[in-house]
């Protein structure tokens, strides 16, 4: 199975900050990737898919970058409602795995 | 709007069964892979199953397979989850999901938990 491990496994930032959090899997995953939001007691949100692609209605803050194996979800300016924990997920081979997660807190 | 709405959990014994459902509406669902992904109290997200449009080609975390099997009704736009054999450990919120061609999942229920405990 792939592994995909995200760091760090909390980042404690003010609004405004720029924030930004890494995948890494465990073998070449391509750009089969995306990222997620969750809230406490909610559903997850998509954010990006395919590595780099923006899902509409997604602010434009929120950015993504890698292939292969190294990865980057990027928040340029981070908003109130940022504050979440947000995980990637790999979706290159079965079984598609997540990472561990990331908690974005207040500082 | 696209909606998808999780139902059949609750308090189950360790060894019991129960089956998901998850209704789908607000777009072609008999054209949407699908997957389950669950939740552990207070841990992180865990991929479980997937299915493709017509249920001919499904896949299972070694975790749940040969426990859990994964269908669907496109005629009742609606997406399953059969759980045999649970465990304690299968304690989580279950989520239904629609994947894009891209094999992520962009639409999400709302969750419904499953506990496991006698």
């Amino acid at each position: 199975d792939i592994q995909m491990t995200q760091s760090p496994s909390s980042v404690s930032a003010s609004v405004g900050d720029r924030v930004t959090i890494t995948c890494r899997a465990s073998q070449d995953i391509s750009r089969w990737l995306a990222w997620y939001q969750q809230n406490p007691g909610k559903a997850p949100k998509l954010l990006i898919y395919a590595a780099s692609t923006l899902q509409s209605g997604v602010p434009s803050r929120f950015s993504g970058s890698g292939s292969g194996t190294d990865f980057t979800l990027t928040i340029g300016s981070l908003q109130p409602e940022d504050f979440a924990t947000y995980y990637c997920q790999q979706g290159n081979s079965f079984p598609w795995t997540f990472g561990q997660g990331t908690k974005v807190e207040i500082k | 709007e696209v909606q998808l709405v999780e139902s059949g959990g609750g308090l189950v014994q360790p060894g019991g069964s129960l089956r998901l459902s998850c209704a789908a509406s607000g777009f072609t669902f008999s054209g949407s892979w699908m997957h389950w992904v669950r939740q552990a109290p207070g841990k992180g997200l865990v991929w479980l199953s997937h299915i493709n449009s017509d249920g001919s080609s499904t896949t299972y975390a070694d975790s749940v397979r040969g426990r859990f099997t994964i269908s669907r009704d496109n005629a009742k736009n609606t997406l399953y989850l059969q759980m045999n054999s649970l465990r304690a450990e299968d304690t989580a919120v279950y989520y239904c999901g629609r994947l894009n061609r891209h094999n992520s999942g962009d639409y999400w229920g709302q969750g419904t938990l499953v506990t496991v405990s006698s």
